[in-house]
């Protein structure tokens, strides 16, 4: 079992849309946890981070934890084609790396 | 601020041969990180520095890869012999090495085994 899952998709939303896109993980270890997106031939780019268990809102994005059932969510509103990426889940314990999901392909129709 | 810069952008070589990879951080960053993406697959840790001293080189295939980070600033990263399963994305990351500051990452070197 991969420590952290991910919906590889790919998911295709029409423009203005709310996105909803969600990872599992199994380590109880882990304390931070972020979403990056990932364009095509770039490197993963940070989007949210988070500490713990709760909701960080950032414009368009809000990103939530639940530890109590290792889930983690990230919500797109509004979403636009310029959204259309892989978005990556990740986790870690703290000062070590990072552990990521395999990313969800997401394609935002105009 | 400048981001973590790396080079080349692509590289191909064929099996057997070596290649290097070479990693600049962003500037006082004390932790350094290398990164292996397979087409389809989320990056996979290889080694993980902290000033000029490796915390977590566990899952670094150490038959052909190497890495180091002499001075503490940039790194280079090397695979001899390449095998074709070596074809992928090498990313390399930065944090402050604080645990609550997160990691960036540069845009990668494309690598292809003929």
């Amino acid at each position: 079992q991969k420590e952290v899952e991910q919906d590889p998709g790919p998911l295709s939303v029409p423009e203005g849309a709310i996105v909803s896109l969600n990872c599992t993980y199994s380590n109880s270890a882990f304390q931070y946890f972020m979403w990056y997106r990932q364009y095509s031939r770039k490197g993963p780019e940070l989007l949210m981070y988070t500490y713990s268990s709760g909701n960080k809102e950032d414009g368009r994005f809000t990103a939530q934890v639940d530890k109590s059932s290792k889930y983690i969510s990230l919500f797109i509103r509004d979403s636009q084609p310029s959204d259309s990426a892989t978005y990556l889940c990740a986790s870690s314990t703290g000062r070590r790396a990072l552990t990521f999901g395999s990313g969800t392909r997401l394609q935002v129709q105009p | 601020e400048a981001g973590v810069a790396q080079s080349p952008r692509y590289k191909i070589i064929e099996k057997r041969q070596s290649v290097a990879f070479w990693c600049n951080p962003i500037s006082g960053h004390a932790t350094l990180y290398w990164y292996q993406q397979i087409l389809g697959q989320g990056p996979k840790l290889l080694i993980q520095f902290q000033n000029n001293g490796v915390v977590d080189d566990s899952q670094l295939p150490k038959d052909r890869f190497s890495a180091e980070r002499l001075k503490g600033v940039d790194s280079t990263l090397k695979i001899q012999p390449a095998k074709l399963e070596d074809s992928a994305v090498y990313l390399c990351a930065s944090s402050s090495g604080q645990s609550n500051q997160p990691q960036h990452f540069g845009d990668g070197t494309r690598l292809s085994i003929l």
